[in-house]
């Protein structure tokens, strides 16, 4: 069975960057799929940041194309989320996901304060 | 973006009753609509895919239907643990969810 598993601080300060882990186990992340990072903000606002597909390939919400990157190891069979020049409206829950088939973590909360 | 909107945001039912939520896009999304349920402290869970293809697992009384801009999900008869909230999300463009309407009991 396909597992997801977010990692990462829970508190960032305003201006810096946000770095979380996805790990997967019991999938090659090379072997297809694409691998999402999804936030939930405080009042339920779900926001689908952007992709890292199985061949390496990125795609991004354009609203946060200038700040956003994500990349990954696959000597680990892991991905990441970098999101720069963090402000408390990027306080929220960060989900990874292989969303085709239904896979989630179970999703960090992170909060930006100084 | 497309625009996702949901309604109610919040809907009381009681145990048996038919219940139907909608989703209203600002453009035509082609029925490319799915339906999450997410509880408290858990990650969504796939119940509709593409308006009325319902995910394996799910209870039959789940249903979607719907096409161009208004989709609905309805379930035949709540139970107790149908109480989450329930995310609409388009996949026609960028994909973008709805705000969400949270099912209670009465």
């Amino acid at each position: 069975e396909i597992q997801l598993q977010e990692s990462g601080p829970g508190l960032v300060k305003p201006s810096q960057s946000l770095s979380l882990t996805c790990s997967v186990t019991g999938y090659t992340i090379t072997s297809g799929y694409d691998w999402s990072w999804i936030r939930k903000f405080p009042g339920n606002k779900m926001e689908w940041m952007g992709y890292i597909s199985y061949s390496g390939s990125t795609n991004y919400n354009p609203s946060l194309k200038s700040r956003i990157s994500i990349t990954r190891d696959t000597s680990k069979n892991q991905f990441f989320l970098q999101l720069n020049s963090v402000t408390t409206e990027d306080t929220a829950t960060y989900y990874c996901a292989d969303v085709a088939e239904d896979y989630w973590g179970q999703g960090v909360m992170v909060t930006v304060s100084s | 973006d497309i625009q996702m909107t949901q309604s109610p945001s919040v809907l009381s039912a009681s145990v048996g009753d038919r219940v139907t939520l909608n989703c209203k896009a600002s453009q035509n999304i082609n029925k490319y609509l799915n339906w999450y349920q997410q509880k408290l402290g858990e990650a969504p869970k796939l119940l509709i895919y593409n308006t009325n293809n319902l995910q394996t697992g799910i209870p039959s009384r789940f249903s979607g239907s719907g096409s161009g801009t208004d989709y609905t999900l309805t379930i035949s008869s709540l139970q107790p643990e149908d109480v989450a909230t329930y995310f609409c999300f388009q996949h026609n463009s960028w994909p973008t969810f709805g705000a969400g309407t949270k099912l209670e009991l009465k």
